[in-house]
């Protein structure tokens, strides 16, 4: 399966420290995504990198990706009550359409 | 700026009604459309997916159909619906180009089936 895999699949952090998550994927990609998901909502895209980026930042939010290791991670600094949502990467992988495939999410609830 | 306008929020509908939720999406042409169903506490299953009008591509054999009668609109519908078709709906578009961006969700629809 292409699909990610997020590690880990829950995650309580107290405000102000950090939340790491990681993703794991299995076939060569040509972007990877990480979307956010508000508990009964919609999904909101946060970030993409590209397979020849090795990290990208956006506010607080940093991006790291290891094409040889077919892995990524979230950093999200110093996490605030907000931020607790669920975390998805997806990768993009070929051409066409039907080329996103999501991973299983992380939750992560910040408490305040 | 583009937008994307999926409803019903919730529904609740009986066993062996119909259903039909309508995603619509402005400020673009030409997107590529998709149905997203998620399970509770689980990611997201590619239900179906359109390139163009009246043409949808089915990822997972379903009690459920899709069409696009208008290029911005993405209609997910079903003939009678089982307990099975329980879940939360999501519509999203993305450009027909894949470029820097992601694809942009709807809000979702909660569908319960009674």
């Amino acid at each position: 399966s292409q699909q990610g895999e997020e590690d880990p699949q829950a995650l309580s952090i107290q405000e102000g420290e950090n939340a790491t998550m990681n993703c794991s994927y299995k076939t060569s990609i040509n972007n990877l995504q990480w979307y956010r998901q508000n508990s009964g909502r919609g999904l909101v895209h946060l970030i993409l990198i590209r397979s020849n980026e090795r990290e990208k930042h956006s506010g607080r939010l940093r991006v790291t990706l290891d094409t040889s290791k077919k892995s990524s991670s979230l950093l999200i600094t110093a996490s605030r009550a907000a931020d607790t949502a669920s975390y998805f990467c997806a990768t993009v992988s070929g051409t066409g359409a039907n080329n996103l495939f999501f991973g299983t999410g992380t939750r992560l609830t910040v408490i305040p | 700026s583009q937008t994307i306008h999926q409803w019903p929020a919730t529904l609740v509908q009986p066993v062996g009604s119909p259903l039909s939720l309508e995603c619509t999406v402005e400020g673009t042409s030409n997107p590529n459309l998709y149905w997203y169903r998620q399970a509770a506490g689980r990611g997201l299953q590619l239900l179906f997916y359109s390139v163009g009008i009246g043409q949808i591509s089915s990822e997972v054999p379903q009690n459920l159909s899709a069409s696009r009668p208008q290029d911005r609109q993405f209609i997910l519908s079903s003939k009678k619906l089982l307990l099975s078709d329980s879940g939360f709906y999501l519509c999203a578009w993305s450009p027909t180009q894949q470029g820097s961006g992601g694809y942009t969700f709807g809000s979702g629809t909660r569908l319960t089936v009674v």
